[in-house]
């Protein structure tokens, strides 16, 4: 079975440039997460989808950031302008359900480099 | 709210031995599970265990143990008979449900503790 895919897996910019990241997550997964870790830190939530649905993104900064996931499958999260603090990795994850004991499988992540 | 500490920055081991990794937690919410994943330097997330509120016996998944002690809101992270690949960051991560049933869906982690195993 394939886990999750993400795309790229590296990318540096220049501030005030757009950026977008990929995600595929795993078959027959319903809920979509996408992640913000910075470095030594615990990985953050941004966004949470149930299906097409974001239903949690408190945490999205949504003056920059914008996320969608429009058949429900696939999603694309995209930083429009990116600010140097937005460097950071961005880790999707994927679970059959948002229930309390369903593990959440993540992906590579993608490194972003903001200069 | 909910809170994850790890109070190990570091923790070194010799290889072959066991080690306990730390994690405390704060939650108000009736029912909640506890995860443990590993990120080795490659940057992946990598799901070691999970311990729900309410199960009666801590965790055990081949090497790792999770000991559960609710009272002390205390998930330790025991891994036996430690091998040079356990190096890597290991993340303490909770999930809880609000008391009307429904999961907040989100992971809440730890700072992370880098365990470093020696030959």
């Amino acid at each position: 079975e394939a886990g999750v895919v993400q795309s790229p897996r590296y990318k540096i910019i220049e501030k005030k440039q757009p950026v977008a990241f990929w995600c595929n997550p795993i078959s027959g997964h319903n809920t979509l997460y996408w992640y913000r870790q910075n470095l030594g830190q615990g990985p953050e939530l941004l966004i949470r989808y149930e299906n097409e649905e974001a239903v949690d993104d408190s945490q999205l900064p949504k003056d920059r950031f914008s996320a969608e996931r429009l058949k429900g499958v696939d999603s694309t999260l995209k930083i429009q302008p990116a600010e140097l603090g937005d460097s950071a990795v961005y880790l999707c994850a994927s679970s059959i359900r948002a229930n309390t004991y369903n593990e959440q499988f993540f992906g590579p992540g993608t490194r972003l480099t903001v200069l | 709210a909910q809170k994850i500490t790890q109070t190990q920055p570091g923790m070194f081991v010799q290889e072959k031995e066991a080690v306990t990794l730390d994690c405390t937690y704060d939650t108000s919410d009736p029912s909640y599970g506890l995860f443990w994943y590993k990120q080795p330097s490659s940057g992946e997330m990598i799901f070691l265990i999970y311990q729900g509120s309410y199960d009666q016996q801590n965790a055990t998944e081949g090497r790792y143990s999770l000991n559960f002690q609710k009272a002390r809101k205390s998930a330790n992270l025991v891994i036996s008979a430690s091998q040079l690949g356990d190096s890597a960051m290991y993340f303490c991560a909770m999930r809880g449900v609000n008391a009307g049933g429904t999961s907040y869906g989100k992971l809440t982690f730890g700072q992370g503790t880098i365990l470093t195993v020696h030959p």
